[in-house]
């Protein structure tokens, strides 16, 4: 079945670490995203990426970190200077085209130790 | 000013009642679209519906149907017959023409709890 795979399901960071969160899809979507959730919000959007080799900033991208090196992966690198980075993960992936739903990963829980 | 706006924090139904969420939604763009997602406590996103902005019908998937007011700039969710498993967390969001359709604008959201 098609469909996107967030690794790991539950993360915890010590201060001062970089960790990374995986996003793998086999829609053969061109487009993949990651956003942030804080408890009772709605999504913000941290990256996103239209085109292999290429990405852009989302609302809150400060502190975060992605590459697009194959169509199918979009990881996403928590650093040091995001200050705040305990929340829920969610890489996304669709097509570009107004009607298309983006489709979503489980998701990730970010928590430091 | 925010693009998506849900005025409703939570909402209660009693089961095999129907639902009204709420969602405005603010956009300059002639062509738009608007969808809305469920969110179980598990943390998924599960797209339920999706409303062109050139489309004059509302649309319908089953028991959600959309409630579209273009002129109003609002796009109601609407649940018939409430089931237990639809207590979740319920999002509008909004893809405009001029970003060319790259991202979604999400609203705040709206907890739907169903009682028996």
């Amino acid at each position: 079945d098609g469909g996107i795979t967030q690794s790991p399901k539950y993360l915890f960071r010590k201060e001062g670490q970089n960790v990374t969160l995986s996003c793998e899809q086999n829609l053969n979507h061109d487009a993949m995203y990651w956003y942030r959730q804080d408890p009772g919000q709605g999504l913000r959007l941290i990256y996103y990426s239209q085109i292999v080799n290429d990405f852009q900033k989302g609302d809150i991208a400060e502190g975060y970190s992605v590459s697009r090196e194959k169509k199918e992966s979009f990881p996403l690198t928590v650093t040091s200077a995001q200050k705040n980075p305990t929340a829920f993960y969610l890489c996304a992936s669709s097509i570009e085209y107004v009607g298309q739903p983006q489709h979503f990963g489980d998701g990730t829980r970010l928590s430091i130790l | 000013a925010q693009k998506i706006t849900q005025t409703q924090p939570g909402m209660f139904v009693q089961e095999k009642e129907a639902v009204t969420l709420d969602c405005t939604y603010d956009t300059s763009d002639q062509s738009y679209g608007l969808f809305w997602y469920k969110q179980p406590s598990s943390g998924e996103m599960i797209f339920l519906i999706y409303q062109g902005s050139y489309d004059e019908q509302n649309a319908t998937e089953g028991r959600y149907s959309l409630n579209f007011q273009k002129a109003r700039k609002s796009a109601n969710l609407v649940i018939s017959a409430s089931q237990l498993g639809d207590s979740a967390m319920y999002f509008c969001a909004m893809r405009e023409g001029h970003s060319g359709y790259s991202t979604l604008t999400f609203g705040k959201g709206t907890m739907l709890l169903v009682s028996p």
